[in-house]
């Protein structure tokens, strides 16, 4: 499994506050992604990065934002958090393209 | 829109059967289609999968049927196991969409002892 690392693992915040969520890597794959897990939806992607700096949007890309400023770190960033937005978020990373592994996830709790 | 459906919800199996998990997909652009495993409070892990140019792929106790024509792919588990407890995800991937996974909603297969 490629060492992919997530931090922080739990989160509660509060509506409105800023949130971020790195991802690290020490596989130097060039493809990165942001998925959230919710019960009945399964795993929708968020965003994606394709390279350094080079990043593009998921089917679920509304109130999220992130930055890829070198290989090893994909953040993803929730400018003023909702309730909606609780969830469980992975991180995955791809070297071969079709073969993706996925982090250990980020409970994070808006109340 | 739901691009990869999958069935059933919930699956429970006896120890020793064979579970049966059923995926089909819409677009005819997909190249690759793995299954991954998750146990609570893991990440999911790929499993097994398989290229529209195979019908079949076996790995120990876990097979994967594909069927190109009805656009629809299975995972089979033998012999399952207690063990095999967890949640299965079906998923496809174009290589022309920058490989971003498309996954089924998910089945919780439970092996009773």
């Amino acid at each position: 499994d490629a060492g992919i690392t997530q931090s922080p693992r739990h989160k509660v915040t509060e509506t409105g506050t800023p949130v971020t969520l790195r991802c690290h890597q020490t596989e130097n794959h060039r493809y990165m992604y942001w998925y959230r897990q919710d019960p009945g939806h399964g795993l929708r992607l968020i965003h994606y990065s394709y390279g350094v700096k080079d990043t593009d949007k998921g089917e679920v890309s509304d109130g999220y934002s992130v930055s890829r400023s070198k290989t090893e770190d994909f953040l993803l960033t929730l400018e003023s958090a909702t309730s909606s937005q609780t969830s469980v978020y992975f991180c995955a990373t791809s070297g071969s393209h079709y073969e993706q592994y996925f982090g250990p996830g980020t409970r994070l709790t808006v109340t | 829109q739901q691009q990869v459906k999958q069935s059933p919800q919930s699956l429970i199996v006896q120890k020793g059967g064979i579970s049966i998990i059923n995926c089909a997909y819409e677009n005819t652009a997909f190249d690759y289609f793995p299954w991954y495993q998750q146990f609570p409070g893991k990440g999911p892990a790929l499993l097994i999968a398989i290229r529209p140019d195979v019908s079949e792929k076996k790995e120990g106790r876990f097979t994967i049927s594909f069927n190109k024509s009805a656009k629809q792919f299975s995972l089979h588990i033998m012999d399952s196991q207690p063990g095999d407890s967890a949640t299965y995800f079906c998923a496809a991937i174009s290589g022309g969409s920058n490989y971003k996974l498309t996954f089924g909603k998910g089945t919780l297969l439970t092996v009773n002892p």
